[in-house]
């Protein structure tokens, strides 16, 4: 029961730019959040929005969501090589459901 | 900092042979998953516990089994192995935060080969 669905699939960039992946879900959600994941690695949390806000901030990340469109973007800025990575968005409480991820490779 | 431990890293099993995955956590946490990760499906959930000796099914038990004696350990059993069984397997944990979101904890995963 895949909650998320990642876009693009794959993306390829150079060190500097910006890399954007974007995640639609089917049903009402409380939380959403951002995952990534180092080749042949476990995951590991990057960002939580809330259903009530719109837009959260971490560093280089910026998170928006857009509950009316079931959607929710992951803006990386000024991409590193170490950004290198497959990203997953997921839904849930306590049992969340990932979405099939974005890999980004970003070139130096 | 959490740390999801997973036995073993890398792991090639034949058909028919009885496969344990073990996972600890040291962080005190209630809940605990296992995920397998194919290319292109994403994570799917096997089973996951939120308590000693509780557990439940995920989205794709059939095959699997699991056990947890201990709050810290969680293990995930294939009782005859496949070859339709190779993949990464994932465990996590987490604090469940009543009525929020919980973060999920990884380990560094186990790629397990079925030949």
């Amino acid at each position: 029961s895949q909650q998320g669905e990642e876009d693009p699939q794959a993306l390829s960039i150079q060190e500097g730019e910006n890399a954007t992946m974007n995640c639609s879900y089917k049903t009402s959600i409380n939380n959403l959040q951002w995952y990534r994941q180092n080749s042949g690695r476990g995951l590991v949390h990057l960002i939580l929005i809330r259903s009530n806000e719109r837009e959260k901030h971490s560093g280089r990340l910026r998170v928006t969501l857009d509950t009316s469109k079931k959607s929710s973007s992951l803006l990386i800025t000024a991409s590193r090589a170490a950004d290198t990575a497959s990203y997953f968005c997921a839904t849930g409480t306590q049992k969340l459901v990932f979405g099939t991820g974005t890999r980004l490779l970003v070139s130096p | 900092d959490v740390k999801v431990t997973q036995s073993s890293r890398y792991l090639v099993k034949r058909t028919g042979e009885k496969v344990f995955l073990e996972c600890v956590q040291d962080m005190d946490h209630e809940n605990m998953f296992w995920y397998r990760q194919d290319p292109g499906l994403g994570l799917r959930l096997i089973y996951f516990s939120y308590d000693v000796k509780m557990k439940e099914k995920g989205d794709i038990p059939e095959g699997y089994s699991v056990s947890r004696e201990k709050k810290e350990r969680f293990s995930l059993i294939l009782e005859s192995a496949s070859t339709n069984q190779t993949s990464m397997y994932l465990c996590a944990s987490s604090y469940p935060l009543a009525g929020a979101t919980d973060t999920q904890y990884f380990g560094p995963g186990t790629r397990l080969t079925v030949l």
